[in-house]
């Protein structure tokens, strides 16, 4: 298997641009995470999906952040519009129910 | 509120010593411990992890300790290699929620 794909790796875009960052997730995995990580706050979770269903978006820090999952094998996270203070590397990770999950690379984003 | 907690965020330790990562949390309820190992540019890898109803997991070089009424994990490596020298997060769990802590870079110094 693949793994778990994101795309892009790198973005950069301007403050007031919108930004779409991509995954799949590992085939036969029902559970797909958004994270952000930060140097001061380490890995923050910002959504969950079980089978394809939001289960909780706690994490996610204001309405500009949102996250959808179409369908099993396809997830975007959407920030419209960005600002400076949401560069950092966003990480999805997928698993089967309770097990462990496994990240993808990371998309780094900046925003000037 | 950081629910887990790794406050040493760094750790140098000599090729071939033991290397001991510690973590510590807040929430009783979690029942599931991880780490994660973490290389520049590349996504979190998972470790090792281990059952609230244990108190140790051994993998090899890896052994997680786990000590439920202190609420702290570790993760000792020996003999430390210098193909170690990464970020480690440790990760705590229920149910499908996941909390992670902000990461300890070791480097083993060859």
């Amino acid at each position: 298997d693949a793994g778990v794909i994101q795309s892009p790796r790198h973005e950069v875009t301007e403050m007031g641009q919108e930004v779409t960052l991509r995954c799949k997730p590992i085939s036969g995995h029902n559970s797909l995470f958004w994270y952000r990580q930060t140097m001061m706050r380490g890995l923050e979770l910002l959504i969950y999906f079980n089978n394809n269903v939001p289960i909780d978006d706690s994490g996610m820090p204001e309405d500009r952040f949102s996250a959808k999952m179409p369908n099993a094998s396809f997830s975007t996270l959407k920030i419209q519009p960005s600002e400076p203070r949401d560069s950092a590397v966003y990480f999805c990770a997928s698993s089967k129910p309770l097990y462990e999950q496994y990240f993808g690379p990371g998309t780094r984003l900046t925003v000037t | 509120d950081q629910q887990v907690k790794q406050n040493s965020p760094s750790l140098s330790v000599q090729e071939g010593r033991i290397s001991i990562l510690n973590c510590d949390y807040t929430n009783s309820m979690f029942d599931y411990f991880l780490w994660y190992k973490k290389y520049p540019a590349e996504g979190p890898t998972f470790l090792i992890s281990i059952s609230s109803i244990k108190d140790k997991n051994e993998d090899g070089r890896f052994t997680v300790f786990l000590n439920k009424s202190a609420k702290h994990l570790s993760l000792h490596i020996v003999p430390s290699q210098p193909g170690d020298s990464a970020v480690y997060f440790c990760a705590a769990s229920v149910g499908n929620q996941f909390y992670f802590g902000t990461g300890t870079s070791l480097t083993v110094i060859p």
